[in-house]
């Protein structure tokens, strides 16, 4: 089973920010968060990872909370490009390891 | 393009058939991963190589076959399929480690007939 709970939908509006919350409350110490997303019937695409300090690029900014137990990925401006499916996951630190993929947050961006 | 390639990007094979998918990357990671992703359901894992060794096989049926041969490629084999089997079958590489994120490729669309 995945790690993480995820909202099933979510709608925001063009240009405003799109803040998608993710709760993974049995995080352990070394497993990181990740965010990916998948545009329909595309593979999912990379956005942002991070341990325990919030962390920002080019596509998205993510905040961790201080006990590990949730985070948010914030798309800043959102466009209707941004319509896909985002997932949230935790990868553990072994040498290899099983990504579990949950049904992920829908995020519909409306005109 | 986003450095792992998959091809064929649609097949259409009847349950008798045999055929192959391919993963191809050259990103220099050392794990490669298939999953297969079912009409509006998630990603399921079915193979994890890691160094070219099969680790992790997600109780998937042997009419699914991988083959690893070096660390740039990934195949599926695939012969007496279902037609339930029809999805979107999608290859990831990355680095070994929890820093490091997968790469995937835009999938191959098989459907079974």
């Amino acid at each position: 089973d995945a790690k993480t709970t995820q909202p099933t939908s979510m709608d925001c509006a063009e240009g405003r920010a799109a803040n998608l919350p993710c709760n993974h409350s049995t995080i352990s110490g070394n497993e990181y968060v990740y965010w990916y997303r998948q545009i329909h019937s595309q593979g999912p695409q990379y956005i942002i990872h991070g341990l325990k300090n919030n962390e920002t690029n080019e596509m998205a900014s993510l905040i961790i909370t201080e006990d590990r137990k949730s985070s948010t990925l914030i798309l800043p401006h959102a466009t209707l490009r941004d319509t896909a499916v985002y997932y949230c996951i935790v990868r553990g630190g072994t040498s290899y390891d099983k990504v579990i993929f949950g049904p992920g947050t829908s995020l519909s961006v409306i005109p | 393009e986003t450095g792992v390639t998959q091809t064929p990007r649609h097949l259409v094979m009847g349950m008798t058939n045999k055929k192959s998918l391919k993963c191809e990357q050259h990103l220099g990671h050392n794990a490669m991963y298939w999953y297969k992703q079912s009409a509006k359901k998630p990603l399921e894992l079915m193979f994890v190589y890691s160094l070219e060794e099969r680790v992790e096989n997600n109780s998937v049926p042997s009419r699914f076959s991988p083959e690893c041969p070096n660390s740039s490629h990934l195949f599926l084999h695939l012969h007496t399929l279902q037609p339930e089997d029809s999805a979107l079958y999608l290859c990831a590489s990355s680095l070994q480690g929890a820093g490091y994120g997968y790469t995937f490729g835009s999938g191959t669309r098989l459907t079974v007939v």
